[in-house]
């Protein structure tokens, strides 16, 4: 199956300092990226979906300059929070579609944030 | 509003006995229906997932799903559980050809 290839896994970080997690698609183009929020315990929160040379999109309820999603190449997109707060801790996972295949998605192993 | 529905916070199974995990869906035209699986810290794995066909789709590690159009449900099955399936397990639809809604996920404890 087609990888993604997300990092960091773990980081730790003071209030009010940015935080950018990279998302890589590695054998295949990705137009089109996607970035949820898991709680503990919980499901996946779509935050936004990331498109290749243009705006992300976001859903209703996700600070569209909290979130910076860039997504500069078919292979890379990434996610910026910014003046990070503990509230911000979270696990973050990115996901794609692979290139030939049929709706299902790849995921990133994902990013845990810890805010301090 | 379409939804999934996982009713279940968590199974529990002894190893060897066979499992199941419920998905119950609500979304208009024809779904596309899959199933992941995620480790602890971990993102998630695609397991199999129902297009069109057969109603009974097999996939990896030796689950299956059953596709039931009239109850609108998708339940994820194996025959005989391992301790190592113990792992959260989303039930996820895709919708307007594009957005794929999760469901809450769903715990399965296999004991020894």
């Amino acid at each position: 199956g087609a990888v993604v290839s997300q990092h960091p896994s773990w980081v730790i970080c003071k209030s009010g300092t940015s935080v950018k997690i990279e998302c890589r698609s590695l054998d295949f183009q990705a137009t089109t990226m996607f970035w949820y929020r898991q709680f503990p315990k919980q499901s996946l929160m779509l935050m936004a979906t990331s498109n290749e040379g243009s705006k992300a999109t976001y859903e209703q309820g996700v600070e569209k300059d909290k979130f910076l999603i860039n997504h500069a190449s078919l292979t890379l997109s990434t996610l910026t929070v910014t003046s990070a707060h503990p509230e911000d801790s979270s696990f973050y996972i990115c996901s794609a579609r692979g290139g030939a295949s049929t709706g299902e998605l790849f995921f990133g192993e994902g990013s845990r944030l810890t805010v301090l | 509003a379409q939804s999934v529905a996982q009713p279940e916070d968590q199974v529990n199974v002894a190893e060897g006995n066979p499992l199941t995990v419920k998905c119950t869906y609500s979304v208009s035209g024809n779904p596309y229906l899959f199933w992941y699986v995620q480790y602890p810290n971990r993102g998630l794995q695609f397991l199999l997932k129902y297009i069109t066909g057969d109603n009974l789709v097999k996939g990896s590690y030796g689950f299956e799903a059953e596709f039931n159009k009239s109850q609108t449900s998708f339940h994820l099955k194996k025959p005989s559980a391992l301790v190592s399936d113990s792992a959260l397990y989303f039930c996820a639809v895709e919708v307007g050809g594009f957005k794929t809604i999760f469901g809450a996920g769903t715990r399965l404890f296999v004991k020894a």
